[in-house]
């Protein structure tokens, strides 16, 4: 099994454009979250998924969006990128409520 | 106030010592309880869960204590490969919530 697959990997953006990080698990497993994570902050939630259809927000979601067309993928999309989302992104998932997360391998992401 | 801290650290310790780390939430209606650990420039990997009547693996036991939304964390013997930094983890529903993290270096 692969896991959380998540690219790219890293990517500079420029302000104001927008783009999408993708997220994928072959596990089966129903939750799937973004989190981003910066120096001193811990890692804060984004959007978080309870399942194929059903996504909700977090504690920093402005600026993101996701959907949850398949139980395998979670994408995030930046609308117009912002210096302020320079961060590394990491997409989570787990299987039940009293499990905890596998995370994917994050994407740093640096906006300019 | 943060839903979830810890002491950032850093705790600096030689091989062989134990070393606890603390952490407290402020949601008295969390449910569940995690330790993860981090190394630099990598994912978090879940290191134990955490339950009310404590639990151990190996050299590392963790501890619950709700009454004082308080978890523990204590390596006993440490390792060379143990420094990274060690994540407190709460979940109140489907919200889990991440402390900053707890550095520690072992040193030989």
């Amino acid at each position: 099994n692969a896991g959380v697959t998540q690219t790219p990997k890293f990517q500079v953006l420029k302000t104001g454009q927008s783009m999408t990080l993708q997220c994928a698990q072959d596990m089966n497993h129903e939750y799937m979250s973004w989190y981003r994570q910066d120096p001193g902050m811990g890692l804060r939630l984004i959007h978080y998924s309870v399942g194929a259809g059903i996504t909700d927000q977090g504690e920093v979601p402005n600026g993101y969006n996701v959907s949850r067309s398949t139980t395998e993928d979670f994408p995030l999309r930046l609308l117009s990128a912002a210096p302020s989302q320079t961060s590394v992104y990491f997409c989570a998932s787990r299987d039940g409520q009293n499990v905890g997360y596998t995370f994917g391998s994050g994407t740093r992401l640096t906006v300019v | 106030r943060k839903e979830v801290e810890q002491d950032p650290g850093p705790f600096n310790v030689p091989e062989g010592a134990t070393v606890a780390f603390n952490c407290t939430y402020s949601n008295s209606a969390s449910q569940s309880f995690f330790w993860y650990r981090q190394d630099c420039r990598k994912e978090p990997k879940l290191l134990m869960s955490v339950y009310s009547s404590g639990n151990e693996d190996g050299r590392f036991t963790a501890q619950l204590n709700r009454a004082s939304q308080y978890i523990s964390l204590l390596i006993r013997d440490s390792k060379l490969s143990d420094s990274a930094t060690y994540l407190c983890v709460v979940r109140n529903n489907n919200d889990m919530r991440f402390g900053a993290g707890t550095r520690l270096t072992v040193k030989p």
